[in-house]
C-alpha cells in the first residue's frame, strides 16, 4: 500500500499569505495525485489533478505541482472561504490501491 | 447536473451487516462508462476508500476490507450498492457514494454522505 504523508497537520495563514501544503508519497506515483478541500459537515471537493491540473470552477488562486513522491498545493492570497481541510489522493496506476494523506487543516486568521 | 445519494441504515449491530445503496440522478449507470465507488470517514478523521464497481460490474476492492466488502450495481434501478459484513465500532463513519471515470483518475462527483454508527 502507498502511504501519503502530508505536512503540515494544521497551517493559519493571514488572507494576504500563502498556503503551503506537501503530500509525499510512500514510493513514486508519478502524477496521479489529486487534491480535495473538505469543509465542515460536507462531501469532498475536487480542487486539482493529476498534480497541477486545474478543474473548472475552481479559483485561480489554487495550483499544485510535484511528481513522483513529492507534490505541494498552493494557495496564494487565500480568502475567508478556503478554511478546510486538504486531502491528497492517490490513483497509482502500479498498486491500483487508493489512499489518501491524513489531511491539513488549514486555518483563516 | 449529475446527483448520488446515499441512503440505509443510521444505525447497525456489531457482528452485522450493513447495506447502504446509493441512488444516481442525472446520469445512467448503465449507459456510461465510469466507475461508482465508496469512500468512507470515522468522525473527526481521514478518508479510506472502500472500493468501486465499473458499469459492466467489474469491483476493485480495498485489500483492508476485501473479505467483508460486497459492491454491487443494479442498472434498473440506476443505483448501486455497499454491503459490508461483520461490522465492528471501527466500522462506525461517514460513508460516501461517488463517481470517477476510471482506476486512475480522482472522484469528480461525491454524494452527501451517511453517518452509519455501530452500536448495540
Amino acid at each position: 500500500e502507498i502511504v501519503l504523508t502530508q505536512s503540515p497537520d494544521f497551517q493559519s495563514v493571514t488572507p494576504k499569505g500563502e498556503v503551503t501544503i506537501t503530500c509525499r508519497a510512500s514510493q513514486s506515483i508519478g502524477s496521479n495525485l489529486h487534491w480535495y478541500q473538505q469543509k465542515p459537515d460536507q462531501s469532498p471537493k475536487l480542487l486539482i489533478k493529476f498534480a497541477s491540473q486545474s478543474i473548472s470552477g475552481v479559483p485561480s488562486r489554487f495550483s499544485g505541482s510535484g511528481f513522483g513522491t513529492q507534490f505541494t498545493l498552493t494557495i496564494n492570497s487565500p480568502e475567508a472561504e478556503d478554511a478546510a481541510t486538504y486531502y491528497c489522493h492517490q490513483t497509482s496506476t502500479v498498486s491500483h490501491v487508493w489512499t489518501f494523506g491524513q489531511g491539513t487543516k488549514v486555518e483563516i486568521k | 447536473q449529475l446527483q448520488l445519494q446515499e441512503s440505509g441504515p443510521g444505525l447497525v449491530r456489531p457482528s452485522e451487516t450493513l447495506s447502504l445503496t446509493c441512488s444516481v440522478s442525472g446520469g445512467s449507470i448503465g449507459k456510461s462508462t465510469y466507475y461508482w465507488g465508496w469512500v468512507r470517514q470515522p468522525p473527526g478523521k481521514g478518508l479510506e476508500w472502500i472500493g468501486s464497481i465499473y458499469y459492466d460490474g467489474t469491483t476493485v476492492y480495498n485489500p483492508s476490507l476485501t473479505s467483508r466488502v460486497t459492491i454491487s450495481v443494479d442498472t434498473s434501478k440506476n443505483q448501486f450498492s455497499l454491503k459490508m459484513s461483520s461490522v465492528t465500532a471501527a466500522d462506525t463513519a461517514v460513508y460516501y457514494c461517488a463517481r470517477h471515470l476510471a482506476t486512475h483518475t480522482p472522484i469528480e462527483y461525491w454524494g452527501q454522505g451517511t453517518l452509519v454508527t455501530v452500536s448495540s
